[in-house]
């Protein structure tokens, strides 16, 4: 089973819209969650991390972690062509500094 | 901060040759991991380094596959002899708080081996 699991898309949006993004992962001892915009022939790079449940906000994007159901989700709001791009799910485990990652969504945004 | 700097971008050689890749992480930071990134497996850790020790290496592949980290400042992935197989994209990242703040990754370099 693999340790972090996403939809792989591709998840195809209007622009100015929302688009949201799941991801879940199988072991409960994780306890810091990362997400990671790739572009095309580019490298990961850290939009936003979350270690509690609930809600986390920045801009237009959004967090949200529920542990109970070992699930972490991240909202796009008013999409734009610029967000286009492969989102990473990332999970670290208690103890351990070594980040899984999911095999990414690739969202794209039409104008 | 010039962020995490790799080199070669681009590496091109015959199987069966040695392939060195370099990193140098962000300063002060104390992690350095290296991944390689196909479209088949994603994202796989290949090694990480605390305080320029080895601490997981269970990612490495093969033998054919060493990483080394003399110093705070630089660190090496070798492959000897390379295989076509071993084509990706290998990245390197740095972090100063182990993961709990996330990696900052370099840009990567794009390995193929024919």
């Amino acid at each position: 089973q693999k340790e972090v699991e996403q939809n792989s898309g591709p998840l195809s949006v209007p622009e100015g819209a929302i688009a949201s993004l799941n991801c879940t992962y199988s072991d409960r001892g994780s306890q810091s969650f990362f997400w990671y915009r790739q572009y095309s022939g580019k490298s990961p790079e850290l939009i936003m991390f979350i270690y509690s449940n609930g809600d986390k906000e920045d801009g237009r994007f959004t967090a949200q972690l529920n542990k109970a159901s070992q699930y972490v989700s991240l909202l796009i709001r008013d999409s734009q062509p610029s967000d286009s791009a492969t989102y990473l799910c990332a999970v670290n485990t208690l103890g351990d500094y070594k980040l899984s990652f999911g095999a990414g969504t690739t969202v794209t945004v039409r104008a | 901060d010039a962020g995490v700097i790799q080199s070669p971008r681009h590496e091109v050689t015959e199987m069966g040759q040695e392939v060195t890749l370099r990193c140098k992480p962000i300063s002060g930071h104390d992690y350095l991991f290296w991944y390689r990134q196909t479209m088949m497996r994603g994202l796989e850790l290949l090694i990480y380094f605390n305080n320029n020790v080895p601490i997981d290496d269970s990612g490495m592949p093969e033998d054919r596959f060493s990483a080394k980290m003399p110093n705070a400042s630089f660190s090496t992935l070798k492959i000897q002899p390379s295989e076509p197989r071993d084509s990706a994209v290998y990245f390197c990242a740095s972090s100063g708080q182990g993961s709990n703040y996330g990696y900052t990754f370099g840009s990567g370099t794009r390995l193929t081996v024919v």
